[in-house]
């Protein structure tokens, strides 16, 4: 079946730092979507990226979608303590039969103050 | 408006127990999603719904797992027996649409403990 998986599965970054992770899908995907979850909180959307290529931003957040559309990253500039949670990258797959929507592994963003 | 409900938000069991959660999706939505998330395997698909319909529930681990919706404004999960590797948290969700490429709204979650 398909596989998404993100890493790194961990990092701690000084305030002010920059932050990136990646997402690699085993299978076409036909669309990524972006989500934070908060510590003891619920996954919450951030952003969809449905064409190849496409860049999308969000103030500090800068948001890829592969050429071929099988990863993505998420970029966020000078980090702040409020980024702090996991991120998760989703995306149904591309072709028929494997268009079930799969959550990767995610990447949980510490701040070091 | 209010967001996808469930209930209960934290639930403690004792082993062979049937356990029921329940959600309520955001109001016009047609698609709801039941997640299961642990540290081990991340956050998983269980089943999902389209207009009251079980689409897909080849995420649902075993036969102990069920999950009903008799109307557009409710949902449940059920589990009977437990079993403490049921433990984790239960995730609810709900799109506008009905495919796999809507924003899905997450509730709260309920927090599962199987003693």
């Amino acid at each position: 079946g398909q596989q998404v998986m993100q890493i790194p599965q961990y990092q701690h970054v000084q305030e002010g730092e920059d932050f990136t992770t990646y997402c690699n899908s085993s299978t076409t995907l036909s669309n990524i979507q972006w989500y934070k979850q908060r510590p003891g909180g619920h996954p919450v959307f951030l952003i969809q990226l449905v064409k190849s290529g496409e860049v999308k931003k969000q103030k500090r957040l800068t948001f890829q979608f592969g050429e071929a559309k099988k990863n993505s990253s998420l970029h966020i500039t000078a980090t702040q303590t409020t980024d702090v949670g996991t991120y998760f990258c989703a995306g149904p797959g591309a072709n028929f039969g494997n268009e079930k929507l799969t959550f990767g592994t995610g990447t949980r963003l510490t701040i070091i103050p | 408006d209010a967001g996808v409900i469930q209930s209960p938000r934290h639930e403690v069991t004792e082993m062979g127990q049937e356990v029921t959660l329940r959600c309520k999706p955001i109001s016009g939505h047609n698609s709801l999603f039941w997640y299961r998330q642990t540290m081990m395997r991340g956050l998983e698909l269980l089943i999902y719904f389209n207009n009251n319909v079980p689409i897909d529930d080849s995420g649902m681990p075993e036969d102990r797992f069920s999950a009903k919706m008799p109307n557009a404004s409710f949902s449940t999960l059920k589990i009977q027996p437990s079993e403490p590797r049921d433990s984790a948290v239960y995730f609810c969700a709900s799109t506008i649409g009905g495919g796999l490429t809507d924003t899905q709204y997450f509730g709260p979650g309920t927090r599962l403990t199987v003693l």
